[in-house]
């Protein structure tokens, strides 16, 4: 149990283009999601913590009205990239926690959407 | 949150038990334990979590001290596929996200 998809593994896109990264919990319901950020050889950087049906809250630094979450349902958060630029390559990945008291009561990682902006 | 410090990395042989042990001084109360590995392009992989004294599960142990400062994760046997870095975590039962500091990269060599 508690599997954490990732849609894409991987993209290209071009400078400008918005990219969706779908995160899906399979086998249990995430009440709260949260998405990270890996830059080469660095460690996992928290962008934003998103609770089901209420708006994401960003970390300092993190642009939300460039990194748009949405956590619409008990099962799939979306993070969209808009206008993407080459610094926005990295790999970004997301993680869902169940709610508290249950057993998914912990955070179980996706594995991770390269992207690569040229 | 609790701020956790590591060996940046650690070099080990196959077959050789590896410790490697994490700091966390202003460790809360409530809070957990947790030890993930990663590998390269991938997402974290959960391998233990403890609050106290010992836990041990099929693939490591976790020893943690009476005043919870510190903990050691104890990977028995390691072999070439153990090459990975592996984050200490402390939290991760009040909602609020993990946080991660730089990790252990632990290589193995024959």
């Amino acid at each position: 149990g508690a599997v954490v998809s990732q849609h894409p593994s991987w993209v290209i896109c071009k400078s400008g283009t918005s990219v969706k990264i779908e995160c899906r919990s399979l086998d249990f319901q995430a009440t709260t999601m949260f998405w990270y950020r890996q830059f080469p050889k660095q460690s996992l950087m928290l962008m934003a913590t998103s609770n089901e049906g209420s708006k994401a809250t960003y970390e300092q630094g993190v642009e939300k009205d460039k990194f748009l979450i949405n956590h619409a349902s008990l099962t799939l958060s979306t993070l969209t990239v808009t206008s993407a630029h080459p610094e926005d390559s990295s790999f970004y990945i997301c993680s869902a926690r169940g709610r508290p008291g249950s057993s998914y009561n912990e955070q179980f990682f996706g594995p991770g959407t390269r992207l690569t902006v040229l | 949150l609790a701020k956790t410090t590591q060996p940046i990395s650690m070099d080990s042989y196959e077959g050789q038990e590896v410790n490697i042990t994490c700091s966390h001084n202003n460790i809360a109360t409530n809070d957990y334990i947790t030890w993930y590995q990663q590998f390269p392009s991938q997402g974290p992989r959960f391998i233990i979590q403890g609050y106290k004294t010992k836990v041990t599960n099929e693939v490591a142990s976790l020893f943690i001290p009476a005043d919870r400062k510190s903990s050691t994760l104890s990977l028995p046997r390691v072999s070439l596929s153990d090459t990975a870095v592996y984050y200490c975590l402390v939290g991760g039962n009040s909602g609020y996200a993990l946080n991660f500091g730089k990790g252990t990269s632990l290589l193995v060599t024959p």
